[in-house]
């Protein structure tokens, strides 16, 4: 069955150091994946995107890796700050059919001052 | 000025009733999408709607119907609400088919 897991529900982290979240998937061909931050009570908003043949993406503080043999993303938080406590959320869409987001099962990150 | 918006915020009703919740968009996309995610957080697409193309996911009920009055607006009525339907239902739009998502703020549906 396909599936997207993100490895832990919950992840508390010092601040100033180094977040890493991780997406993987499993009998899923995507064309690319996006990951998504989501505040308590509020829709995600989108943070970065990622294609196949891409194989980092940075964006200030944040950055994204995509390793299709493992079937991988990691997403990385460096210098974390408590204002990145949130959900974050990767979503895969495929390489095939109506191009929809399928979402994983995110990961609150909690940043302790 | 709101990007993507839906409307209520908070929808309380009996089992059997119907309802609807809408959404606009004024960013100009193409797409636009409903997405239920339930208890567990978890972000599941609903439907997807490009240029009148309506994309449905095979697990939603023929009770869910998502209507397209213009590019802007995608409403989702509801037939016949069960204690299951209990959610927060998003709505988001694309500039393009898979590209990033803008989301709204979320529709708290509670089936009593």
């Amino acid at each position: 069955s396909q599936k997207i897991e993100q490895n832990s529900e919950a992840l508390n982290i010092q601040e100033g150091k180094t977040a890493t979240l991780t997406c993987n998937y499993t009998n899923y061909s995507p064309a690319y994946l996006q990951w998504y931050r989501q505040d308590p009570g509020r829709g995600p908003v989108f943070l970065l995107l990622i294609r196949e043949n891409e194989k980092e993406k940075r964006k200030e503080r944040l950055k994204v890796t995509f390793d299709t043999t493992l079937k991988q993303s990691l997403f990385h938080i460096t210098a974390s700050q408590p204002a990145d406590s949130a959900t974050y959320l990767c979503a895969l869409v495929l390489q095939t059919g109506a191009n929809n987001l399928f979402f994983g099962t995110g990961t609150r990150l909690t940043v302790i001052p | 000025d709101t990007a993507v918006s839906q409307t209520p915020k908070y929808l309380v009703t009996q089992m059997g009733n119907d309802k609807s919740i809408k959404c606009e968009q004024n960013l100009g996309h193409d797409t636009m999408y409903w997405y239920k995610q339930d208890s567990k957080k978890f972000l599941k697409i609903m439907f997807s709607y490009n240029n009148k193309e309506l994309i449905i996911n095979e697990t939603v009920p023929n009770r869910f119907s998502p209507k397209s009055p213009d590019k802007a607006h995608l409403n989702l009525h509801i037939n016949s609400l069960e204690l299951g339907d209990s959610a927060v239902y998003f709505c988001a739009s694309s500039q393009t088919s898979g590209g990033e998502q803008f989301f709204g703020p979320g529709t708290r549906l509670t089936v009593l």
